[in-house]
């Protein structure tokens, strides 16, 4: 159980255009699902909080008309790079809180992000 | 705020153990987690502390002492495939995670 998937698992895309990347809890229902953004030998930064049926909560210093999420359903998260560039380019991450009482999250297999 | 501070790559050689150190400064502590990394792919779970002292899950154990501020992750009888990034991350009681920036463990022959 508690399987997060992701897709694309990779994508490339030119300068300028808009990429969107989907978080889906397959066999659990995620209330909060969480976006995080790794650069190359570096930690997962949280991007934002994702809620379903509200706004997201963005970290400090994340652009929120840049990354678009939407949390449309208890299964389903979007993260949207818009006009992306090159800086862009990372690996996205998402995850899902589990249902149990320890705030445990389940980790999507990630999204791989080159702006040309 | 949180921070988290653990060692940036630590090298063993099959068959030995090594332990990973995790020290952390939180405002608002609600447990900590071990996850392993692959290059490339997902962080996957290890273990999980709330209360002080040692965890113990086959090879990988983890200990917590929240007066300390500091867990360790211990890793037994080393495999070449245990070679990957180990995360300490600290949750909050909003649920939040935050993780230190990973320790690299190279396992050679």
């Amino acid at each position: 159980g508690a399987v997060v998937s992701q897709h694309p698992s990779w994508v490339i895309c030119k300068s300028g255009t808009s990429v969107k990347i989907e978080c889906r809890s397959l066999d659990f229902q995620a209330t909060t699902m969480f976006w995080y953004r790794q650069f190359p030998k570096q930690s997962l930064m949280l991007m934002a909080t994702s809620n379903e049926g509200s706004k997201a909560t963005y970290e400090q210093g994340v652009e929120k008309d840049k990354f678009l999420i939407n949390h449309a359903s208890l299964t389903l998260s979007t993260l949207t790079v818009t006009s992306a560039h090159p800086e862009d380019s990372s690996f996205y991450i998402c995850s899902a809180r589990g249902m149990s009482g320890r705030n445990e999250q389940f980790f999507g297999p990630g999204t791989r992000l080159t702006v040309l | 705020g949180q921070n988290i501070d653990q060692p940036t790559e630590m090298t063993a050689t099959e068959g030995a153990i090594v332990q990973i150190n995790c020290t952390y400064q939180t405002s608002g502590f609600n447990g900590l987690f071990w996850y392993q990394q692959h290059a490339g792919e997902a962080p996957t779970f290890l273990s999980y502390n709330v209360l002080d002292g040692l965890e113990e899950k086959g090879r990988f154990s983890s200990f917590l002492s929240r007066s300390k501020g500091y867990s360790y992750l211990l890793l037994k009888e080393l495999q070449m495939k245990d070679s990957a990034s180990y995360l300490c991350a600290v949750t909050d009681s909003w649920g939040k995670f935050q993780f230190g920036a990973g320790t690299q463990v190279v396992v050679t022959p």
